[in-house]
Formats: structure tokens, C-alpha cells, sequence
């Protein structure tokens, strides 16, 4: 009964350079969300999977931002050519959809990537 | 869009009783959450509603009036373990499954 859990923890990186931020859902849960968390900001949604397919991506805030999910289990969010502003903690959450007749889809969230762009 | 609101920081004392606000605007309400977020840790579930009215749970509650675009939580009993963000979400009707909108989180500060 693990819950989300999100590697690495705390990430300090370069301006320009790539990042891979990892998210292990809840096992059997087939909705997996990413959020970003600035300072003094609310959470931001940026991409939904439903199993590996994701049919909303609306919240990415650029091209530079990608995510992948395989098996219906682990994801994957890149950032390319990181900049100052992708500075945030980026949460993954996940969900069951109804399968324990939970109607409100609650969502379980990881303990967050810390990302840092010097 | 949705625009969420809660105030940014609140204080209060142990034992005391504190009542966090949340105003939405929204184009389809499907429901509303209530998050608890320590520190450098993930947010956890507190309170759903979605239908008018009180949903008690222990020490916490949380109220909705969607005519009012307007929720509540309300703990009760302080303890110092609540200091906390504490965050609003809605779900839209019109959006993605289960895609959240939130608010910037209030602050909560128990002081002894």
C-alpha cells in the first residue's frame, strides 16, 4: 500500500540544460495528473493521463515541457532547456475512477520534485 | 476560466476555533475540495462537497453554498499540528476527469 512516490527529490540544475522528473502512482490507478507549484502560487495543472494516453495536455506551458507515461504506471515529465521560471515544485497525484466507488475521483498526491534553475 | 479565492495567511490559538473562506467562479461546478498541505509535503484530502450543506469529519468541516460560489472549512479545537496550508480546488464540469482547479492556499498559523 505505498502511496505516489516522485524522484528525485530535490533537483538543482543549470540554465539550458534538460531535466527528467519521475512519478510512481499508487498501484491500479489509472489517472495520473501533473501539477507545478510555484511560490506564493497555487497549483497549477499542467497534463492528464488516462492510462498512457493523455487527453489533456492544455495546462503545459510550453513546447519545452513533455510527459510520457508507460505501462499505465510510471510517468515521466521532461523539461527542455530549462529556464529560471521553470523554478517550482512539480506534484504528481493519481486516482482510481470509481473502481472503489469512490465517486469524487480523490486524488493522491506525490511529495513533489523540488526543481531549481540556477 | 475559474477563479479561485482564499485568503493568503490566517492566525489563531490553540484550542480556538478558525473558519477559512473560499470563493469560485466557475463555468460548470462539479464539486469542490479541501486540502491540507504541511510544509515541504504533499497535500492530503480533507472534505469534498458538491451538494449545499455541512459535511462534518472530526475536528474539521467544510460548508458549500453554490448559489454563492462560496465554501468554507471550519476546524475546531486547535492544535499546533494544524499549522498548514490549507487549499481550495474545483472541479469543472466542462474540464478533463478529475482536473482540479486551485486557489493560492491560506496560510494557517497556530500559536500556543
Amino acid at each position: 500500500g505505498a502511496g505516489v512516490s516522485q524522484s528525485p527529490s530535490n533537483k538543482v540544475t543549470e540554465k539550458g540544460k534538460d531535466v527528467e522528473l519521475r512519478c510512481d502512482p499508487i498501484s491500479g490507478h489509472t489517472a495520473l495528473y501533473w501539477y507545478r507549484q510555484s511560490l506564493g502560487q497555487g497549483l497549477e495543472f499542467l497534463i492528464y493521463f488516462q492510462g498512457n494516453s493523455a487527453p489533456d495536455k492544455s495546462g503545459l506551458p510550453s513546447d519545452r515541457f513533455s510527459a510520457e507515461r508507460t505501462g499505465g504506471s510510471v510517468s515521466t515529465l521532461t523539461i527542455q532547456r530549462t529556464q529560471q521560471e521553470d523554478s517550482a515544485v512539480y506534484l504528481c497525484a493519481s486516482s482510481s475512477l470509481g473502481t472503489s466507488g469512490n465517486s469524487y475521483n480523490e486524488q493522491f498526491f506525490g511529495p513533489g520534485t523540488r526543481l531549481t534553475v540556477l | 476560466g475559474q477563479n479561485i479565492d482564499q485568503p493568503t495567511e490566517m492566525t489563531a490559538t490553540e484550542g480556538a476555533i478558525v473558519q477559512i473562506n473560499c470563493t469560485y467562479q466557475t463555468s460548470g461546478f462539479n464539486g469542490l475540495f479541501w486540502y491540507q498541505q504541511h510544509a515541504g509535503e504533499a497535500p492530503t484530502f480533507l472534505s469534498y462537497n458538491v451538494l449545499d450543506g455541512l459535511e462534518e469529519k472530526g475536528r474539521f468541516s467544510s460548508f458549500l453554498s453554490r448559489s454563492k460560489g462560496y465554501s468554507y472549512l471550519l476546524l475546531k479545537e486547535l492544535q499546533m499540528k494544524d499549522s498548514a496550508s490549507y487549499l481550495c480546488a474545483v472541479k469543472d464540469r466542462g474540464s478533463t476527469l478529475g482536473r482540479l482547479y486551485f486557489g493560492r492556499g491560506t496560510q494557517l498559523t497556530v500559536w500556543p
